[in-house]
């Protein structure tokens, strides 16, 4: 298993401005992903972290609006830039330790008000 | 493609059995099932490969049907601590490297005394 940590893990914050969310896992994993959780909703894939290479992004995500940083094995982040009232949600960042039929562990998420 | 889970929400007492179905529009890689207490972060149960095996631990065990691309989640002899909001994720086989999960909408139960 993985023990992930995030940081902050809540914040609320201004119309306009961004917020960086930082993700750092107690091992070495081989992939790391990053979803958005509106309060009562599923799990929305936002992009793969890739290491030493820019992120996937899934469709309706772009890098100007969430730029991915994966420097390392063990850790990752997510700007949430221009924030607006509909970017309000919970982020999570999740490992796992394979490519294929993985399982895959959540940190504590990142709750997010934009006002 | 996101997958369809059924029922949106159960309500049990304690002891009774529920079933949560998830099925897909596509060929499936593997079915896997979270479940998220409420201010928490999701926490993997089991998945399952095609093949149509069943899995299981304790009193939750699950079934995967490739070919109706339909997995189930079974809950025996429920407890308190089985309510929360299952998720199933469907993991499709993709040509680049790596794959990802795409999860369903949930389905909230609750176990009642």
């Amino acid at each position: 298993s993985a023990v992930i940590s995030q940081k902050p893990s809540r914040d609320i914050c201004q119309r306009g401005t961004s917020l960086t969310i930082q993700c750092q896992v107690d091992s070495q994993v081989t992939m790391m992903f990053w979803y958005r959780q509106q309060p009562g909703q599923s799990l929305t894939l936002i992009a793969t972290a890739n290491q030493g290479s820019e992120a996937t992004y899934e469709s309706g995500f772009v890098i100007d609006k969430f730029p991915i940083s994966r420097p390392n094995l063990t850790f990752s982040t997510l700007t949430v830039s221009n924030m607006s009232p509909e970017d309000s949600s919970i982020y999570l960042c999740s490992v796992t330790l394979w490519t294929h039929a993985y399982e895959q562990y959540f940190g504590p998420g990142t709750r997010l008000t934009v006002t | 493609q996101q997958p369809v889970q059924s029922p949106q929400a159960v309500i049990l007492r304690e002891g009774e059995d529920a079933v949560i179905n998830c099925s897909s529009s596509k060929a499936l890689y593997s079915v896997h099932w979270y479940r998220q207490k409420h201010g928490e972060a999701p926490v993997f149960l089991m998945i399952l490969l095609k093949g149509g095996e069943q899995k299981g631990h304790e009193k939750i065990s699950a079934s995967f049907n490739e070919k109706k691309q339909q997995s189930s989640l079974y809950l025996t002899a429920s407890q308190l601590s089985y309510s929360g909001t299952y998720f199933c994720g469907t993991e499709i086989p993709q040509e680049t490297s790596g794959s990802r999960l795409t999860f369903g909408e949930g389905t909230q139960l609750t176990v009642n005394p």
